[in-house]
């Protein structure tokens, strides 16, 4: 049982134009949210946080927006860069377990 | 500061042969987590330890998978009797506290023949 879903697998985007990567989570006791990227033969790594009594962070190119009533949270990158161009996954936990779940990931190509 | 390390970074076990994956956290982090990557899929929760202590293990198959974080050293992910389903890669995190963000390896990419 999927509980953190990103729907799409893969995105290009033109360098310089805007990135948003999607993800939608199904359980409502989730309340902390990650975006990791990776890059292949490597291990994932830390973007973005955002806990659930806010609906926006912002960390330079990198803002993550979410939205509690439709269980939806995005990444935005802008302006996209080739070297953004990785997997992005998301992560979800709830303050009541021990681990993160995490989405299948979205694969970004950023266009020279 | 070095990251979390793993190693080997790539291990080739034949079928019914053990394997033995090693993650030394980040200073200071007393939590661990271990992680699944089969092909095309995300990554899947197998077990969380805190020193000493196995905190949740309930994304570990019930058989032939075992994890330990001792006193001292790194934690190890045994998998016993080792079959095809079990390649992919093996990703180990850590935090300093629970549900912080967490600092992954770079993986053990397990094959086995």
């Amino acid at each position: 049982d999927q509980q953190v879903k990103q729907n799409s697998p893969s995105l290009s985007v033109q360098e310089g134009r805007i990135s948003i990567l999607n993800c939608d989570y199904t359980n409502s006791m989730f309340d902390y949210f990650l975006w990791y990227k990776k890059y292949p033969a490597e291990g994932p790594t830390f973007l973005i946080s955002i806990s659930s009594i806010k609906d926006k962070n912002e960390d330079g190119r990198f803002t993550v927006f979410l939205n509690k009533s439709a269980k939806h949270l995005s990444l935005h990158i802008v302006p996209s860069q080739p070297g953004d161009s990785a997997v992005y996954f998301c992560a979800a936990s709830a303050n009541t377990g021990n681990q993160f779940y995490f989405g299948t990931g979205t694969s970004l190509t950023v266009i020279p | 500061n070095a990251g979390v390390m793993q190693n080997p970074r790539h291990l080739v076990r034949r079928r019914g042969q053990e394997a033995r994956l090693r993650c030394s956290p980040m200073k200071g982090h007393s939590h661990v987590y271990w992680y699944r990557q089969l092909p095309e899929e995300g990554l899947k929760f197998m077990v969380y330890l805190q020193k000493e202590n196995i905190i949740d293990e309930s994304g570990m198959p019930k058989e032939r998978f075992s994890a330990e974080f001792p006193k001292e050293g790194p934690s190890i992910l045994r998998i016993q009797q080792v079959v095809r389903g079990d390649s992919a890669a093996y990703f180990c995190a850590s935090s300093p506290h629970k549900r912080a963000e967490q600092f992954f390896g770079p993986g053990t990419r397990l094959t086995v023949l």
